[in-house]
């Protein structure tokens, strides 16, 4: 199906793990982000990806690795897994962007994870 | 930080009732837009106004923007059960970078009683 989409959904780990957060979009969008949602704190930007191979940081990016050797893919990696990691995490995807872009972003359904 | 916060934090009505959600934001701004969150989902964008228009309509959502004032404010009319859902506002800037990205508020919590 055409869109953005996560994987997995839900994810549990334990600390001290690696874990690799997956996201898909069909629309061929130049700009991907990932955020975190706590309570409290709204979203928040950890990366974001202007072209592939193209990537830099956002508000929290520490403890996070990002990668895009393809347009489509957008991996977010925490290298090793602490508790305050434990939080749910949106991609989004957006066509262009730059002062005279409106394009919005889209949001894929989120992935839920625990670190314990 | 050009983040916004919404503003009340949460907000109960009835059905049919008017909801009122305000957005502030601190610095300058290319445009402002509002996203809908249902429980347990991603977001969804609702409207987009840009810096230089001061209401924006779409069905029963009215978006007003004062960016003297640097402040906005979403109006959903005669609200359903299926409103029901954490509305956030982003504001994308118009610096080299801070127009790369959106920076979202906290959200309003809106609960719509039957």
């Amino acid at each position: 199906d055409a869109g953005i989409t996560q994987s997995p959904r839900y994810k549990i780990t334990e600390t001290g793990r690696q874990v690799t957060l997956m996201c898909h979009q069909t629309w061929s969008h130049s700009y991907m982000f990932w955020y975190r949602q706590d309570l409290g704190h709204g979203l928040r930007l950890i990366y974001y990806s202007a072209a592939a191979d193209i990537t830099d940081k956002g508000e929290v990016p520490d403890g996070y690795v990002v990668s895009r050797s393809k347009t489509e893919n957008f991996p977010l990696t925490l290298e090793s897994a602490t508790r305050s990691q434990t939080s749910v995490y949106f991609c989004a995807s957006r066509r262009t962007s730059g002062p005279t872009s409106t394009d919005t972003q889209y949001f894929g359904p989120g992935t839920r994870l625990t670190v314990l | 930080s050009q983040q916004g916060e919404e503003d009340p934090q949460a907000l109960s009505i009835q059905e049919g009732e008017n909801a009122t959600m305000n957005c502030s934001y601190k610095t300058s701004i290319n445009n402002l837009q509002w996203y809908r969150q249902n429980s347990g989902r991603g977001l969804v964008h609702l409207i987009l106004i840009r810096s230089n228009e001061r209401e924006k309509h779409s069905g029963r959502l009215r978006v007003t923007l004062d960016t003297s004032k640097k402040s906005s404010s979403l109006l959903i009319t005669a609200s359903r059960a299926a409103d029901t859902a954490s509305y956030f506002c982003a504001t994308q800037g118009t610096t080299q970078g801070g127009s790369e990205k959106l920076v979202f508020g906290k959200g309003t919590k809106l609960t719509v009683n039957p």
